[in-house]
């Protein structure tokens, strides 16, 4: 079982919708991310917390907007998307010491209508 | 910047046998990291191996090895006695010192054959 755990696994929404996806983890890390991955391609980073604070953004259009509640919880809301979003949405988390490896979840499938 | 380059889209390999899947990288940084994920095809993306650019020993977790060569700016990623669940899409990935970013390769398919 991924110690990264994200809700829901799969999503359909219209383009009016808003709806949200929730990443937990709870193994004391203290960085969390968003990847975006679409068919084929490699992961792309969104975002990334350190310490419950927003550290990068990479350019990431409004209609995406992360929260990260505690050092456990990492939110993505999601409002007026496009249909070129549908993607799966990677949500990772990291100790940031030593090797910093990213621990990931398995991941939230969005279709956007 | 950092850039990682997989140069083999797919890759197969008879199962029990083994194979190297390439990845070389660029950066002006002098402290690294560099990590090899497996993502079968549920999507999660797994841990398998991990690099240090100061890290004098080629690293090995199991099956797996990390084959460092510095100068080349290489790390490929050589599987032992391949088995039949190693079929997925494997991805090479760069981190600079310091920064939080984590750079994929385009990623390399691989399919083991019974």
């Amino acid at each position: 079982d991924t110690e990264v755990t994200q809700t829901p696994k799969h999503l359909v929404m219209g383009m009016t919708n808003k709806k949200s996806l929730k990443c937990e983890q709870h193994m004391g890390h203290r960085a969390m991310y968003w990847y975006k991955q679409k068919a084929k391609k490699p992961p792309e980073l969104m975002f990334v917390y350190s310490y419950e604070k927003l550290s990068i953004n990479e350019s990431v259009p409004s209609r995406f907007s992360p929260e990260c509640p505690n050092s456990s919880l990492l939110n993505l809301h999601l409002h007026a998307l496009q249909p070129e979003d549908s993607a799966l949405y990677l949500c990772a988390s990291s100790h940031r010491d030593g090797a910093n490896v990213l621990t990931f979840g398995a991941g939230s499938r969005l279709t956007v209508l | 910047a950092q850039k990682i380059t997989q140069t083999q889209p797919g890759m197969f390999v008879q199962e029990k046998e083994a194979v190297t899947l390439d990845c070389t990288y660029d950066t002006s940084d002098p402290s690294y990291g560099l990590f090899w994920y497996k993502q079968p095809s549920s999507g999660e993306m797994i841990f398998l191996i991990y690099q240090g650019s100061y890290d004098q020993q080629n690293a090995t977790e199991g099956r797996y090895s990390l084959n460092f060569q510095k100068a080349r700016k290489s790390a490929n990623l050589v599987i032992s006695a391949s088995q039949l669940g190693d079929s997925a899409m494997y991805f090479c990935a760069m981190r600079g010192g310091g920064s939080e970013k984590l750079v994929f390769g385009k990623g390399t398919k691989l399919t083991v054959n019974p």
